[in-house]
């Protein structure tokens, strides 16, 4: 069966430090993949979205990057973090077919101080 | 922005059957209707989705109106675990298409 992985659970960074944050999944081949951002007592915002390696449509301008190295990784990153980049951060994939779920990762809630 | 309209928040007595309403008034065609659940500080989960024909799985059922403008998401014995804000989400078809997330209802199933 395929699983989702996201690293790590928590993470308290100063402002101006550097982020990465790794999605990885297992059990199926060329999924698409989502990041999503949780800000505290707001609703999902789609953030980038990816269909193949190497290939990253972004939905807002923001401080934030990804990247996808591999057919199942998925990294988000900043060079230099906002207070307003805290939140709550959330990995998803689904298969490429027509009309196939979203399945999400238990997320990483990412604090800058 | 979501192309969908749910109540704020919900009670529900437990064992007894929640019904969520959605209204999707200007769906198209080719949208489906999806359903997704967050319990807090985790990440949402899948529920069910549909076109246009009622559809149930071992989580719950959903009811699509005939025109396609609204739907129930009904969890037939509702538990204090299935409390929780519930996403309904329009969703083009296609492989790649995102969901966009709206606010949602909040649920809470009382003891």
């Amino acid at each position: 069966s395929q699983t989702i992985h996201q690293w790590p659970a928590t993470l308290v960074q100063p402002v101006g430090s550097p982020l990465s944050l790794e999605c990885t999944v297992e059990g199926t081949s060329n999924p698409n993949l989502y990041w999503y951002r949780q800000a505290a007592g707001r609703g999902l915002q789609l953030l980038f979205y990816s269909v193949g390696i190497g290939q990253i449509s972004s939905e807002v301008p923001q401080n934030l990057s990804a990247s996808r190295p591999q057919d199942r990784q998925f990294i988000l990153s900043s060079k230099k973090l906002l207070l307003s980049d805290s939140g709550f951060y959330l990995c998803a994939w689904s298969v490429g077919t027509v009309n196939s779920p979203l399945h999400f990762g238990n997320g990483t809630r990412l604090t800058v101080t | 922005d979501a192309k969908t309209t749910q109540p704020t928040s919900m009670d529900c007595a437990e064992g007894r059957a929640a019904n969520l309403p959605c209204n999707h008034s200007t769906i198209s065609g080719n949208e489906y209707v999806y359903w997704y659940r967050q319990i807090h500080s985790q990440g949402p989960q899948y529920i069910i989705h549909g076109l246009k024909n009622n559809e149930t799985n071992e989580m719950a059922s959903l009811i699509i109106t005939e025109d396609r403008k609204s739907s129930t998401l009904i969890l037939p014995h509702a538990t204090l675990r299935d409390t929780a804000v519930y996403y309904c989400i329009v969703r083009k078809q296609g492989g790649s298409e995102k969901l966009v997330f709206g606010k949602g209802t909040k649920l809470t199933v009382n003891p």
